[in-house]
Formats: structure tokens, C-alpha cells, sequence
């Protein structure tokens, strides 16, 4: 069973618009959901990550938005950049298994110069 | 400078060898995790160590095996009898601390079966 589902698989838009990443999750005993950027080649980097007591989170121009009745949350990219092309991944922990992550199956954005 | 290194960046194997796949911190982190990467799977976990002398199976242990007896290195051995051990390979560490969570990855190591 997948814990964490994320959409969608691929994402192209051009540049200086908004990329959208969706997430959902099951288990509502999960208390930490972070995003990871991943360059090819490299290894991933957290990029920003939320609690469920706020529903938004804004770091640069990138923001959380997080729905905790929905158990939903997604990544906001305004401002998009070429660089900004890279494989995304959102992810959630579960408090009571120490510092194990359950990752989605990640976002491949291309940013159109 | 503190981080994770990973070695080799790629490696080669043929068939029916087992290979070990060498990861070491320094930044004094407790735990240790093992990932293996592969196109449109996500990150898959396939150990993970939260003390010295002590690690779990993931969710795909089958065919790997791994060792925790420095706090800094945590090598991951992929045996013969992992059927399809072509991928790329992360090793993370993080603090150990619920407070915490933020896992640190390496540079990865892409593994080739001849």
C-alpha cells in the first residue's frame, strides 16, 4: 500500500509560471512532511518541509500548502526557473518510527526556458 | 567540511558477485539509511541503522546486507541472490532525534550488473 501518492508523474511548465506538486497521505499519525529536490545524478536535498499545526509555509519562492482534514499538501513553485528543473519528492514521517521517511514516487518539472 | 561520502560513483559487477558499497559521515550523526533508487519508483528504503551494532530491514531487504560497527560508516553489501540489483544506490544519516528528521543524502552509487 502506498502511503504517500504523489502527482503528477511529470510536470513541464515555462518559465516565470507556477509549478504544482500534489501530495496525499493515509496515515493521520504522521507529524512531519518535507520536500526533497533531487538534481540527476545527485543525491536529493531538502528543499523545505511543514508540520501539521500550520497549513502553509513559505520559504523563498517556494510554499507549502498543507490541508490536514484532506490529508493532502503540495508544493508551490512561483516564479519558476530553468534551474528549478529537477525531480521532486514529497515525503512524511511517522513520530513513533524514529526518523524513517515514506517517499512518494516523485515528480520529474522541466522548466521551458 | 561535513557530509556523506559515497564510493564508488559508479560501479560494475557481473553476475552471481557479491559487491559492497561503502558510505561514511561526519557529521556525527545516529542514524543510517540505505535507499535504492529506481526510474518512477521514488526512493525504496532498504536498511536502516539508529545505533551503533543495531539496523532494521527496510521495506526491501531481500538480497542485501549491512553492517553498523563505527557510528561513521554503514556499508551496504548487495549479494548474488538480489535478482535485480541494477540501480542507484543513497545512503542518508540523520540525527536520530524525533525533533530533528531532516535526512542528509550522499552523492549516490550507480550499480551496473553485467
Amino acid at each position: 500500500q502506498q502511503q504517500v501518492k504523489q502527482s503528477p508523474q511529470s510536470l513541464i511548465v515555462q518559465k516565470g509560471g507556477i509549478s504544482i506538486i500534489n501530495c496525499a497521505y493515509e496515515n493521520t499519525a504522521f507529524d512531519y512532511f518535507p520536500w526533497y529536490q533531487q538534481f540527476p545524478g545527485k543525491g536529493p536535498a531538502l528543499l523545505i518541509a511543514i508540520r501539521p499545526d500550520v497549513s502553509e509555509k513559505k520559504e523563498g519562492r517556494f510554499t507549502i500548502s498543507f490541508n490536514k482534514s484532506a490529508k493532502q499538501f503540495s508544493l508551490h513553485i512561483m516564479d519558476s526557473q530553468p534551474g528549478d528543473s529537477a525531480t521532486y519528492f514529497c515525503a512524511a514521517s511517522d513520530p513513533d518510527k524514529g526518523d524513517k521517511i515514506i517517499f512518494g514516487k516523485g515528480t520529474r518539472l522541466h522548466i521551458l526556458p | 567540511d561535513g557530509g556523506i561520502t559515497q564510493s564508488p560513483k559508479y560501479l560494475f559487477r557481473k553476475e552471481g558477485q557479491n559487491v559492497t558499497l561503502s558510505c561514511e559521515q561526519n557529521l556525527n550523526h545516529d542514524a543510517m539509511y540505505w535507499y535504492r533508487q529506481d526510474p518512477g519508483q521514488g526512493l525504496r528504503l532498504i536498511y536502516y541503522s539508529q545505533i551503533v551494532n543495531d539496523f532494521q530491514k527496510g521495506d526491501i531487504a531481500e538480497g542485501y546486507s549491512v553492517s553498523r560497527e563505527k557510528k561513521e560508516s554503514f556499508p551496504l553489501t548487495v549479494t548474488s541472490a538480489q535478482k535485480n540489483p541494477t540501480a542507484f544506490y543513497l545512503c542518508a544519516s540523520s540525527t536520530g532525534a524525533t525533533s530533528g528528521r531532516e535526512q542528509f543524502f550522499g552523492p549516490g552509487t550507480r550499480l551496473t550488473v553485467l
